[in-house]
């Protein structure tokens, strides 16, 4: 099964600044990955699909880019409200082995 | 469009449990649905995926333990949980495939319902 690693495991940012995540895959996944964003008592929220497209409904200072075994998300301008776990995950295997990163705590800094 | 999970309680281990996951505002059947759970302060893990035609697929964690499967007149997806273990006490959430690419990504998450397995 392919295995995803997130860094950072924390990541302190000041309200305005950019964030950016990455998530690394222990071999290609192609492009076959999403971001997740989730709120402390809140189920998941999917960001990005296909490595960089937002879902809908979701603000442009979010953005996904990569391929192969190396992604990242970046928030170009961190709000209030974007400050949450957010996790990556893989769909390339096939028999279907949906593998999520460990995950990256945004915090206030 | 919702997804409404119920059925998590407290179990003993080596017990069963049913978790349904109700949809409205879309047809189950018709959709690439999936199991994910999350143990207490922890992260993510997949648990299972039905796809429209009916193929089930599992994590090695719950294979041969855990059952998928949905009821079309109830609009409503199920997961069988047999020969509960300590490791499987988590959040329990039900999810819908993208519907609007091929990709196994999940637009549509329900709440959640929590099971505790321990003696």
């Amino acid at each position: 099964d392919t295995v995803m690693t997130q860094s950072p495991a924390t990541l302190s940012v000041s309200p305005g600044e950019r964030a950016i995540l990455s998530c690394r895959a222990s071999q290609s996944v192609d492009i076959n990955l999403a971001w997740y964003q989730q709120k402390a008592g809140q189920a998941p929220r999917l960001l990005i699909y296909r490595a960089s497209i937002r879902a809908t409904g979701i603000p442009a200072r979010f953005s996904g880019s990569g391929s192969g075994t190396e992604f990242s998300l970046t928030i170009s301008s961190l709000e209030s409200e974007d400050f949450a776990v957010y996790y990556c995950q893989q769909y390339n295997d096939w028999p279907p082995s949906l593998t999520f990163g460990g995950g990256t705590k945004v915090e206030i800094q | 469009v919702q997804l409404v999970e119920t059925g998590g309680s407290l179990n003993q281990p080596g017990g069963s449990l049913r978790l349904s996951c109700a949809a409205s505002g879309f047809t189950v059947s018709s959709n690439y649905m999936a199991w994910v759970r999350q143990a207490p302060g922890k992260g993510l893990e997949w648990v299972s995926v039905i796809y429209s035609g009916g193929n089930t697929f599992y994590a090695d964690s719950v294979k041969g333990r855990f059952t998928t499967s949905r009821d079309q007149s109830k609009n409503t997806l199920y997961l069988q949980m047999n020969s509960l273990r300590a490791e499987d006490t988590a959040m329990y959430y039900c999810a819908r495939g993208i519907v609007v690419a091929s990709d196994d990504a999940f637009d549509v998450w329900g709440q959640g319902t929590m099971v505790t397995v321990s003696s």
